[in-house]
């Protein structure tokens, strides 16, 4: 069973404007939460984290909003830039008994100039 | 500066026969990952090991074996692939297991075709 879900397997975004990307978690002993940034023929990269002790987390263009209570958490991107068209994967783990990062499957980001 | 270094980054492999996918870090990381990426399904955990020698399963542990006699590399086994071993294999690390603010680094991949 999924325990870490992206519902949304694409999203189109006009460059300049925000883009968000979503994710929800079923296990509520997750406390750290993770963005990747996938390129073709690359590996997964990090981009932002979240502890659950936070809501909100911002490193420039990126801001990373979680909602505990209903188990989500978001991406926000502004503004977006051509450069930021990927496959972004959203994961989460229980850090007191981390065996595994848990990854969502994947929103296909693309920014149209 | 290397990272993780994965070898090969493809291969075309007839069913049935063994392969070992080759997973290098320099990073000193006590943990180490296999996961594959199939389309609709992200990323799913092969097998883990939390420290040199030891080994735990993921999810998808069936088919595949893995050995952890030092800290930087971490090999899979294909005993005898099968055509749903298709996939793209990612090899990653992480400074320490239950280290709070730690991240997950990946290689660059391995594409495996099995036919």
């Amino acid at each position: 069973d999924q325990q870490v879900k992206q519902n949304s397997p694409s999203l189109s975004v006009q460059e300049g404007r925000i883009s968000i990307l979503n994710c929800d978690y079923t296990n509520s002993m997750f406390d750290y939460f993770l963005w990747y940034k996938k390129y073709p023929a690359e590996g997964p990269t990090f981009l932002i984290s979240i502890s659950s002790i936070k809501d909100k987390n911002e490193d420039g263009r990126f801001t990373v909003f979680l909602n505990k209570s209903a188990k989500h958490l978001s991406l926000h991107i502004v503004p977006s830039q051509p450069g930021d068209s990927a496959v972004y994967f959203c994961a989460a783990i229980e850090v007191s008994r981390a065996v595994q990062f848990y990854f969502g499957t994947g929103t296909s980001l693309t920014v149209i100039p | 500066t290397a990272g993780i270094t994965q070898a090969p980054t493809s291969q075309i492999l007839a069913a049935g026969r063994s392969m070992t996918l080759r997973c290098t870090q320099d990073m000193r990381h006590n943990a180490m990952y296999w996961y594959r990426q199939d389309l609709g399904l992200g990323l799913r955990l092969i097998h883990y090991s939390n420290t040199a020698g030891t080994t735990g399963k993921g999810e998808v542990p069936d088919g595949y074996s893995v050995s952890r006699a030092n800290t930087d590399d971490f090999p899979l086994t294909l005993a005898s692939a099968v055509p749903s071993q298709t996939s793209v294999y990612f090899c990653a690390s992480s400074r320490d297991r239950g280290h709070r603010g730690t991240e997950a680094f990946f290689g660059q991949g391995t594409r495996l075709t099995v036919v």
